[in-house]
């Protein structure tokens, strides 16, 4: 089971919208809504940011939007800000292996 | 409000054993699924493994098959993450998460295993 594919960097000015692809296959991404977000601040633990797609869960901003497209997910931000700037990670639930797969990963800098 | 701690770092020498934990709190610990992620230094993550606390399920991401070992504790609501023998390929730092409806909502800390002779 590969990784999902994500760009390994985005950037934008503060107050701009960025968008983050999660591209995967039928197996995992296009099979199911357990789509997933996370942002990881360095030296810290992983934060759920989206849930089954475009869910947000309660204290999640909702400047943080997520959607999915046949096989890619993505998550949008929306007026950046500086706190934004951090490593974000997409996740699937995979049919192949009945578990779980994390996208690449990218990093997200805010200019 | 629910928690995940995990053990200290660790500092093990090449083929030595180690088994770090992940104690939750503030959910029901026998009904839950719990997951190790791995991150090496300056990488992504990686899922190891989750298992179904409740029935002992438990689902080894084909890179990390045969090389760790989940298990659990239901009656001190502890999870664990075992390796026989370490190899220097092992450095990074382990988390351990509970999962809810296919997303995972609360991580540990984190556990940086360093191997080293």
């Amino acid at each position: 089971q590969s990784a999902l594919t994500q760009p390994a960097s985005v950037s934008g000015s503060p107050g701009q919208s960025i968008t983050i692809s999660c591209t995967g296959t039928s197996s995992d991404i296009g099979g199911h809504n357990y789509v997933s977000w996370y942002q990881q601040h360095p030296g810290k633990a992983p934060k759920l940011m989206i849930c089954d797609v475009s869910n947000r869960p309660s204290g999640v901003s909702n400047r943080f939007s997520g959607s999915k497209s046949g096989n890619t997910a993505s998550l949008t931000i929306s007026g950046l800000q500086a706190e934004d700037e951090a490593d974000y990670y997409c996740n699937s639930y995979t049919s192949i292996t009945t578990s779980h797969v994390f996208g690449t990963g990218t990093k997200v800098t805010v200019l | 409000e629910v928690q995940l701690v995990q053990s200290g770092a660790e500092l093990k020498k090449p083929g030595e054993s180690l088994k770090i934990s992940c104690k939750g709190s503030g959910y029901n610990f026998p009904n839950s699924w719990i997951g190790w992620v791995r991150q090496m230094p300056g990488k992504g993550l990686e899922w190891m493994g989750i298992m179904n606390i409740a029935n002992s399920d438990t689902r080894y991401s084909p890179s990390f098959q045969g090389q760790v070992t989940i298990s659990a504790d239901k009656s001190i609501s502890t999870a664990y993450l075992q390796w026989s023998s370490l190899k220097a390929s092992d450095i990074a730092i382990y988390f351990c998460a509970r999962g809810e409806n296919g997303a995972w909502p609360n991580w540990g800390q984190g556990t940086l295993v360093t191997v080293s002779s």
